[in-house]
Protein backbone atom coordinates (compact mmCIF):
# COMPACT_ATOMS: atom_id res chain seq x y z
CA UNK A 1 0.00 0.00 0.00
CA UNK A 2 1.00 3.60 -0.55
CA UNK A 3 2.43 6.11 2.04
CA UNK A 4 3.33 9.41 1.97
CA UNK A 5 5.74 11.04 4.47
CA UNK A 6 5.29 15.36 5.05
CA UNK A 7 8.46 15.43 7.03
CA UNK A 8 7.39 18.86 8.76
CA UNK A 9 4.56 19.16 10.91
CA UNK A 10 4.76 23.41 10.76
CA UNK A 11 6.76 25.41 8.23
CA UNK A 12 7.03 29.33 9.14
CA UNK A 13 8.68 31.66 6.97
CA UNK A 14 8.56 35.37 6.51
CA UNK A 15 5.91 36.94 3.76
CA UNK A 16 8.09 37.19 0.31
CA UNK A 17 10.61 34.75 1.55
CA UNK A 18 10.95 31.75 -0.74
CA UNK A 19 9.09 28.27 0.85
CA UNK A 20 9.83 24.38 0.00
CA UNK A 21 7.44 21.48 1.70
CA UNK A 22 9.01 18.23 1.60
CA UNK A 23 6.85 15.35 0.10
CA UNK A 24 8.03 11.38 -0.16
CA UNK A 25 5.98 8.66 -1.04
CA UNK A 26 6.90 5.09 -1.15
CA UNK A 27 7.76 3.42 -4.40
CA UNK A 28 5.22 2.11 -6.91
CA UNK A 29 5.41 1.47 -10.22
CA UNK A 30 2.99 4.24 -11.52
CA UNK A 31 1.35 6.97 -9.10
CA UNK A 32 -0.09 10.27 -9.53
CA UNK A 33 0.63 12.64 -6.96
CA UNK A 34 -0.96 15.78 -5.70
CA UNK A 35 -1.02 19.15 -3.41
CA UNK A 36 -4.31 20.16 -1.90
CA UNK A 37 -4.50 23.36 0.15
CA UNK A 38 -6.75 23.23 3.32
CA UNK A 39 -8.14 26.75 4.93
CA UNK A 40 -9.23 26.94 8.32
CA UNK A 41 -12.57 25.46 8.64
CA UNK A 42 -12.71 24.50 4.61
CA UNK A 43 -12.42 21.45 2.45
CA UNK A 44 -9.40 20.60 0.56
CA UNK A 45 -8.39 23.05 -3.05
CA UNK A 46 -6.22 21.39 -5.49
CA UNK A 47 -3.27 22.93 -5.98
CA UNK A 48 -1.37 21.04 -8.90
CA UNK A 49 -1.17 17.53 -9.83
CA UNK A 50 1.50 14.75 -11.75
CA UNK A 51 0.25 12.34 -13.68
CA UNK A 52 2.87 12.51 -16.09
CA UNK A 53 4.67 13.84 -18.64
CA UNK A 54 7.47 17.18 -17.35
CA UNK A 55 8.29 16.33 -13.90
CA UNK A 56 7.91 20.13 -13.39
CA UNK A 57 4.14 21.15 -12.25
CA UNK A 58 3.00 24.51 -11.76
CA UNK A 59 -0.06 24.88 -10.13
CA UNK A 60 -2.48 27.73 -8.83
CA UNK A 61 -1.34 30.40 -6.13
CA UNK A 62 2.43 30.13 -8.14
CA UNK A 63 3.51 26.97 -6.44
CA UNK A 64 4.87 24.74 -8.42
CA UNK A 65 6.20 20.97 -7.39
CA UNK A 66 9.03 18.70 -9.35
CA UNK A 67 8.65 14.83 -9.48
CA UNK A 68 11.41 12.73 -8.97
CA UNK A 69 11.30 9.26 -9.06
CA UNK A 70 14.69 8.18 -7.83
CA UNK A 71 14.42 10.12 -4.59
CA UNK A 72 10.31 9.26 -4.42
CA UNK A 73 9.93 12.80 -3.80
CA UNK A 74 7.62 15.85 -4.80
CA UNK A 75 8.33 18.46 -2.91
CA UNK A 76 6.08 21.84 -3.24
CA UNK A 77 7.56 25.32 -3.91
CA UNK A 78 6.94 28.62 -4.36
CA UNK A 79 9.65 31.18 -4.78
CA UNK A 80 7.73 34.68 -2.58
CA UNK A 81 5.05 33.59 -0.13
CA UNK A 82 2.40 35.84 0.79
CA UNK A 83 0.08 36.42 4.16
CA UNK A 84 -2.67 34.71 2.47
CA UNK A 85 -0.93 31.47 1.90
CA UNK A 86 -0.90 30.44 5.57
CA UNK A 87 -3.21 26.80 5.21
CA UNK A 88 -2.58 23.67 5.84
CA UNK A 89 -1.09 21.64 2.71
CA UNK A 90 -1.54 17.72 2.35
CA UNK A 91 0.51 15.56 -0.31
CA UNK A 92 -1.37 12.74 -1.42
CA UNK A 93 -0.62 9.99 -3.45
CA UNK A 94 -2.61 7.09 -5.83
CA UNK A 95 -1.62 4.23 -7.77
CA UNK A 96 -2.64 4.31 -11.69
CA UNK A 97 -6.48 2.81 -11.25
CA UNK A 98 -9.15 3.10 -9.16
CA UNK A 99 -7.43 3.76 -5.83
CA UNK A 100 -8.39 6.25 -3.56
CA UNK A 101 -5.58 9.20 -2.27
CA UNK A 102 -3.49 8.50 0.51
CA UNK A 103 -2.42 12.26 2.19
CA UNK A 104 0.21 13.00 4.09
CA UNK A 105 -0.10 14.17 7.61
CA UNK A 106 -0.03 17.93 6.73
CA UNK A 107 1.85 20.73 6.91
CA UNK A 108 0.94 24.31 8.70
CA UNK A 109 2.84 27.14 6.39
CA UNK A 110 2.43 29.75 8.36
CA UNK A 111 4.09 33.39 6.86
CA UNK A 112 4.65 36.12 8.84
CA UNK A 113 4.52 39.54 8.43
CA UNK B 1 -16.08 23.01 -13.31
CA UNK B 2 -15.73 20.13 -10.85
CA UNK B 3 -17.76 21.42 -8.38
CA UNK B 4 -18.55 19.07 -4.91
CA UNK B 5 -21.21 20.26 -2.74
CA UNK B 6 -22.00 19.22 1.10
CA UNK B 7 -24.64 19.87 3.17
CA UNK B 8 -25.18 20.89 6.12
CA UNK B 9 -22.01 22.88 6.50
CA UNK B 10 -22.31 22.60 9.79
CA UNK B 11 -24.43 20.76 12.47
CA UNK B 12 -24.90 20.32 16.30
CA UNK B 13 -26.96 17.18 17.66
CA UNK B 14 -27.78 15.87 20.87
CA UNK B 15 -25.98 12.34 22.21
CA UNK B 16 -28.41 9.47 20.36
CA UNK B 17 -29.69 11.17 17.65
CA UNK B 18 -28.42 10.46 13.97
CA UNK B 19 -27.17 12.65 11.56
CA UNK B 20 -27.05 13.06 7.61
CA UNK B 21 -24.79 14.53 5.77
CA UNK B 22 -25.51 14.77 2.10
CA UNK B 23 -22.14 15.37 -0.82
CA UNK B 24 -23.22 16.57 -4.22
CA UNK B 25 -21.51 16.65 -7.30
CA UNK B 26 -23.04 19.37 -9.21
CA UNK B 27 -21.63 19.67 -12.39
CA UNK B 28 -20.29 15.88 -13.51
CA UNK B 29 -21.47 12.32 -12.38
CA UNK B 30 -19.24 10.26 -9.92
CA UNK B 31 -19.43 6.89 -10.08
CA UNK B 32 -16.79 7.15 -6.95
CA UNK B 33 -17.32 9.14 -3.93
CA UNK B 34 -15.55 9.37 -0.89
CA UNK B 35 -16.45 9.55 2.65
CA UNK B 36 -13.22 11.18 4.98
CA UNK B 37 -13.06 12.30 8.58
CA UNK B 38 -10.75 14.69 10.08
CA UNK B 39 -9.93 15.67 13.31
CA UNK B 40 -8.17 18.71 14.74
CA UNK B 41 -5.16 19.46 13.07
CA UNK B 42 -4.89 16.30 11.30
CA UNK B 43 -4.96 14.36 8.16
CA UNK B 44 -7.84 12.82 6.27
CA UNK B 45 -8.48 9.86 7.36
CA UNK B 46 -10.49 7.60 4.77
CA UNK B 47 -13.69 6.13 5.89
CA UNK B 48 -15.38 4.23 3.29
CA UNK B 49 -15.17 4.64 -0.97
CA UNK B 50 -19.02 4.24 -2.16
CA UNK B 51 -19.50 2.97 -5.50
CA UNK B 52 -23.12 4.38 -7.52
CA UNK B 53 -25.06 1.33 -6.77
CA UNK B 54 -23.33 -1.39 -4.65
CA UNK B 55 -22.53 -1.66 -1.30
CA UNK B 56 -19.74 0.87 0.38
CA UNK B 57 -16.35 -0.60 1.24
CA UNK B 58 -15.51 0.63 4.58
CA UNK B 59 -11.84 1.47 5.73
CA UNK B 60 -10.56 -1.35 8.91
CA UNK B 61 -11.89 -0.07 12.02
CA UNK B 62 -14.73 2.10 10.70
CA UNK B 63 -18.03 0.71 11.67
CA UNK B 64 -20.04 0.16 8.82
CA UNK B 65 -23.28 0.06 10.92
CA UNK B 66 -22.84 3.34 12.50
CA UNK B 67 -21.58 5.34 9.85
CA UNK B 68 -24.35 4.34 6.60
CA UNK B 69 -23.31 5.04 3.50
CA UNK B 70 -25.83 4.82 0.54
CA UNK B 71 -24.80 6.31 -3.05
CA UNK B 72 -28.53 6.16 -4.76
CA UNK B 73 -27.48 8.21 -8.22
CA UNK B 74 -23.88 9.20 -9.95
CA UNK B 75 -24.76 13.08 -8.08
CA UNK B 76 -25.72 11.94 -4.59
CA UNK B 77 -23.84 10.15 -1.81
CA UNK B 78 -24.99 10.09 1.79
CA UNK B 79 -23.46 9.62 5.43
CA UNK B 80 -25.33 8.94 8.23
CA UNK B 81 -23.90 8.58 11.80
CA UNK B 82 -26.37 6.67 13.63
CA UNK B 83 -26.79 7.38 17.66
CA UNK B 84 -23.92 9.78 17.39
CA UNK B 85 -21.86 10.56 20.72
CA UNK B 86 -19.67 13.28 21.47
CA UNK B 87 -16.57 11.09 20.47
CA UNK B 88 -18.08 11.21 16.49
CA UNK B 89 -17.37 14.90 16.98
CA UNK B 90 -15.36 15.64 13.97
CA UNK B 91 -14.82 17.35 10.21
CA UNK B 92 -16.53 15.02 7.78
CA UNK B 93 -15.10 15.78 3.99
CA UNK B 94 -16.39 13.58 0.95
CA UNK B 95 -14.92 13.83 -2.51
CA UNK B 96 -16.13 12.73 -5.61
CA UNK B 97 -14.17 10.76 -8.94
CA UNK B 98 -15.75 12.02 -11.85
CA UNK B 99 -16.86 8.91 -14.11
CA UNK B 100 -14.62 9.93 -16.79
CA UNK B 101 -11.44 9.44 -14.40
CA UNK B 102 -9.17 12.39 -14.88
CA UNK B 103 -6.04 10.94 -13.91
CA UNK B 104 -7.84 10.04 -10.92
CA UNK B 105 -8.56 13.17 -9.30
CA UNK B 106 -11.05 13.66 -6.67
CA UNK B 107 -12.92 17.11 -6.05
CA UNK B 108 -13.50 17.86 -2.50
CA UNK B 109 -16.42 18.99 -1.03
CA UNK B 110 -16.28 22.03 1.72
CA UNK B 111 -16.57 19.50 4.61
CA UNK B 112 -19.04 19.72 7.15
CA UNK B 113 -18.38 20.21 10.85
CA UNK B 114 -20.28 17.73 13.31
CA UNK B 115 -20.95 18.60 17.44
CA UNK B 116 -22.20 16.13 19.42
CA UNK B 117 -23.30 17.47 22.61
Amino acid sequence: AQSVTQLDSQVPVFEEAPVELRCNYSSSVSVYLFWYVQYPNQGLQLLLKYLSGSTLVKGINGFEAEFNKSQTSFHLRKPSVHISDTAEYFCAVSDSGNTPLVFGKGTRLSVIA
Amino acid sequence: GAVVSQHPSWVICKSGTSVKIECRSLDFQATTMFWYRQFPKQSLMLMATSNEGSKATYEQGVEKDKFLINHASLTLSTLTVTSAHPEDSSFYICSARALAGRGNEQFFGPGTRLTVL
